[in-house]
């Protein structure tokens, strides 16, 4: 079962335009992270924040997390048509074996 | 260092068949993460090993699959009996351990079941 909802499920925006998707979960956590995912295959890392953080950025990267409201929100900047990708967030729980549980994804697509 | 690898990349199979997947860790990687996504739809969790401890099965959906690990090396996935349903992309991670929480992941061997 997916634990997190995401979205939009879907963006569209010009480049140089900044992308926002936003994630919310239901259980304790001990971190949420994100992900970006090209053409159905492999993941990639993008960022991680742990539950006692509150905003994070990596690059042209921010994220948010509000523990009391069981939401994140991950902000790409001056997008770039290379962006264009889905974008998964993932929740942890060290009691859990830091298993992730995913939302189901926003696909966005960046327009040169 | 090299990453995650998975083989078969693709595999097409017919119903009732049984297939193996397998997946090659990045060395040193105590933990094995195995997730199924499908056509569409995030990541849903499979099973999970860590070391030497007993593996947590419990992601996996129906007792047609099942996983083993060689040490803290390779791991194969299997689905005895395929049904059209087990149609999904398996996604395989590792991480260096419950104290670290980054997943690294393959690229995936994406199953057809016909």
């Amino acid at each position: 079962s997916q634990q997190g909802e995401e979205d939009p499920q879907a963006l569209s925006i010009q480049e140089g335009e900044n992308a926002t998707m936003n994630c919310s979960y239901k259980t304790s956590i001990n971190n949420l992270q994100w992900y970006r995912q090209n053409s159905g295959r492999g993941l990639v890392h993008l960022i991680l924040i742990r539950s006692n953080e509150r905003e994070k950025h990596s690059g042209r990267l921010r994220v948010t997390l509000d523990t009391s409201k069981k939401s994140s929100s991950l902000l790409i900047t001056a997008s770039r048509a290379a962006d264009t990708a889905s974008y998964f967030c993932a929740t942890g729980s060290r009691a859990a074996g830091n298993k992730l549980t995913f939302g189901g994804g926003t696909r966005v697509l960046v327009k040169p | 260092g090299a990453g995650v690898s998975q083989s078969p990349s693709n595999k097409v199979t017919e119903k009732g068949k049984d297939v193996e997947l397998r997946c090659d860790p990045i060395s040193g990687h105590t933990a094995l993460y195995w997730y199924r996504q499908r056509l569409g739809q995030g990541l849903e969790f499979l099973i999970y090993f860590q070391g030497n401890s007993a593996p947590d099965k419990s992601g996996l959906p129906s007792d047609r699959f099942s996983a083993e690990r060689t040490g803290e090396s390779v791991s194969t996935l299997t689905i005895q009996r395929t049904q059209q349903e087990d149609s999904a992309v398996y996604l395989c991670a590792s991480s260096a351990g419950l104290s670290e929480e980054t997943q690294y992941f393959g690229p995936g061997t994406r199953l057809l079941v016909l």
